[in-house]
């Protein structure tokens, strides 16, 4: 089974500054169609997760410019550019070869 | 988008079988292309995907919860459903129903959750 590790679990931000969450699997996200499902859910206290991004690098409609998602293979990234109050709550990324599967989530939280 | 609304008890006693159900509204549950998934949310361990219905009645489900437990669908309410029976404390979490009309995007739409806790 694919294991989905997220770092760091804990990240106090700055408001303003940019923000990188890493998400790195036990093996290729690569599907046998050529694409790699892999996606980011932010929650925000009391909230159910939504989707921000979805094939590594795409954004959800309604999702800001300032989230972004990069990597390939078994390495992905997601960097908010400029922190701002509302993005407080936790990240999640996940994959979808077989059958969604969610990292552990990293909670993001304001200095 | 559509909208998802999870309904069901919010105590369930151990060994009984917990039954939610998801009202779906902006679009109708048998149009085409759409997954129904349900996804739980327990107190310390996270976020663990259940299974889906697809628009045409076939189901997927989660590896390690396959044979427990059953997602069904009605069209003629617009809704689908979860039953899992023989609940234990392990099934205390908070279930979302969700929703996605393509498989990169199966988990687009949620609903507020509902929390359910298994207890004598």
């Amino acid at each position: 089974e694919i294991v989905m590790t997220q770092t760091p679990l804990s990240s106090p931000v700055t408001l303003g500054q940019p923000a990188s969450i890493s998400c790195k699997s036990s093996q290729s996200l690569v599907h046998s169609d050529g694409n790699t499902y892999l996606s980011w859910l932010h929650q925000r206290p009391g909230q159910p997760p939504r989707l921000l991004i979805y094939k590594i690098s795409n954004r959800f409609s309604g999702v800001p410019d300032r989230f972004s998602g990069s990597g390939a293979g078994t390495d992905f990234t997601l960097k908010i550019s400029r922190v701002e109050a509302e993005d407080v709550g936790i990240y999640y990324c996940m994959q979808a070869i077989e059958f969604p599967l969610f990292g552990p989530g990293t909670k993001v939280d304001i200095k | 988008q559509v909208q998802l609304q999870e309904s069901g008890p919010g105590l369930v006693k151990p060994s009984q079988t917990l039954s939610l159900t998801c009202s779906v509204s902006g679009d109708s549950i048998s149009s085409g292309g759409y997954y129904w998934s349900w996804i739980r949310q327990h107190p310390v361990k996270g976020l663990e995907w259940i299974g889906y219905i697809y628009y045409d009645g076939s189901t997927y489900y989660n590896p390690s919860l396959r044979g427990r437990l059953t997602i069904s669908i009605d069209t003629s309410e617009n809704q689908f459903s979860l039953k899992v029976p023989s609940v234990s404390a392990a099934d205390t979490a908070v279930y979302y129903c969700a929703s996605g009309q393509y498989w990169d995007q199966l988990l687009s739409s949620w609903g507020q959750g509902t929390l359910v806790t298994v207890s004598s």
